[in-house]
């Protein structure tokens, strides 16, 4: 089992649905993060929550809504996305200096 | 503007020989520099790293260099092997409270010849 689990591992959504993305960790990390990947660009970091607090929202549009309940997990609302934010979302959490990252999402919005 | 540059999309090496990937950053608040290796369908996965108060970290088959003043990063992989066909990323942290936010690069992705 990875210290990070992303489900699900693929997910097809029209513009009008509203789905959301699941990370848990079990590496006793304090700190979570969501990262999203798209074709020849670098990762770029959208949320941080540490110790459930986010403390960084990288300007992510509104569509997409963080929650995370607890240090162990980690939530990523979708609403009313738009066909470019198909990309690979991924999960990461740390305690200090290494980030762990899960498998990510597939995401692809019809 | 990409604080971190990966200028090579893609390398390829044959099996055995010396691979080097390299990366270039502006930011010289940056502190520390890791590399990450990611496989088809899988997350990244840390690979080595290096402070900037050190020019050179070593971890068997893998050696990280830092060339603060040309603000330079390169990883050396010797001898390669298939196994370390992978996209490979570059990137860069500077510490705040906790948060280990990471600034990424596009990627290289290498290619072992056998």
């Amino acid at each position: 089992e990875t210290g990070v689990t992303q489900t699900p591992r693929h997910l097809v959504m029209g513009m009008t649905n509203k789905k959301s993305l699941k990370c848990e960790q079990h590496l006793g990390h304090n700190a979570m993060y969501w990262y999203k990947q798209s074709a020849k660009k670098p990762l770029e970091l959208m949320f941080v929550y540490n110790f459930k607090e986010q403390t960084e929202n990288n300007s992510v549009p509104s569509r997409f809504s963080p929650e995370c309940p607890n240090s162990s997990h980690l939530f990523l609302h979708l609403h009313t996305l738009q066909p470019e934010d198909s990309a690979l979302y991924l999960c990461a959490s740390s305690r200090q200096g290494t980030l762990h990252f899960g498998n990510g999402t597939r995401l692809t919005v019809t | 503007d990409q604080q971190v540059k990966q200028n090579s999309p893609s390398l390829s090496v044959q099996e055995g020989r010396i691979s080097i990937l390299n990366c270039d950053y502006t930011n010289s608040m940056f502190d520390y520099f890791l590399w990450y290796k990611k496989y088809p369908a899988e997350g990244p996965t840390f690979l080595i790293s290096i402070s900037s108060i050190k020019d050179k970290n070593e971890d068997g088959r893998f050696t990280v260099f830092l060339n603060k003043s040309a603000k330079h990063l390169s990883l050396h992989i010797v001898p390669s092997q298939p196994g370390d066909s992978a996209v490979y990323f570059c990137a860069t942290r500077i510490s705040n409270f906790g948060n280990e936010k990471l600034t990424f690069g596009t990627g290289t992705r290498l290619t072992i010849i056998p």
